[in-house]
């Protein structure tokens, strides 16, 4: 079946180190990529999206690249703070499917001061 | 209102009692949705809500679980006789275009005892 996956459960980085998440997605028609933020106790936070037109996207200290070719995703968390500290998920969609996100199991970043 | 509301917070029950859970949309957002998050795992698709469609049923996990949305707007979560396994945070999403990600509620974390 579709999934979407990520290469490492676990990331530490320095304080002020940039940080990239990977993520791999196993549907080629998926049309739609979104990543999300989760801290403790809350609930997941936008963070950054792209579409399947675009190979990359940049937003306030993130950026999103797309490789189509080879079905990964990934995040780059510039200047990293440790605020930034908590599990990144990424989703894909495809639109002929209803507008459901699939998840990826997330990957626990943590900031060293 | 200004993002989408869930309650309980938390939930506490004894195994074999039925729950529900409620969630508050964003005020117009015309799709819903329901996750479940396990601890420490990415989130699971249970149901989702499109306008007047019939509901999109495929990831609920028995006929224990069921959900409704009255007026378009809020919507129940149910589950029966409940067991240890559904321990869980289960999140509710919504959004205004089935193009674009969800905003997500801050869950409801069941505990099963």
């Amino acid at each position: 079946g579709e999934s979407v996956g990520l290469h490492l459960p676990t990331l530490s980085v320095q304080e002020g180190d940039n940080s990239i998440i990977n993520c791999a997605y196993s549907n080629s028609a998926s049309d739609y990529f979104i990543w999300y933020k989760q801290e403790s106790g809350k609930g997941p936070q936008f963070i950054i999206d792209i579409r399947s037109n675009m190979d990359k996207r940049q937003g306030q200290r993130v950026t999103v690249l797309l490789n189509k070719t080879v079905k990964h995703l990934s995040l780059q968390i510039a200047a990293t703070q440790p605020g930034d500290s908590a599990v990144y998920f990424c989703a894909e969609k495809s639109y002929n499917q209803g507008g459901k996100l699939i998840f990826g199991q997330g990957t626990e970043l943590s900031v060293k001061p | 209102g200004a993002g989408v509301s869930q309650s309980p917070s938390n939930k506490v029950t004894e195994k074999g009692k039925d729950v529900e859970l409620r969630c508050d949309p964003i005020s117009g957002h015309t799709a819903l949705y329901w996750y479940r998050q396990s601890l420490g795992q990415g989130l699971e698709f249970l149901i989702y809500f499109q306008g007047n469609s019939a509901p999109d049923k495929s990831g609920l996990p028995s006929d224990r679980f069921s959900a409704e949305r009255t007026g378009g707007s809020v919507s129940t979560l149910t589950i029966q006789r409940t067991q240890q396994e559904d321990s869980a945070v289960y999140l509710c999403a919504s959004t205004l275009q089935l193009t674009d990600g969800y905003t997500f509620g801050s869950g409801t974390r069941l505990t099963v005892v």
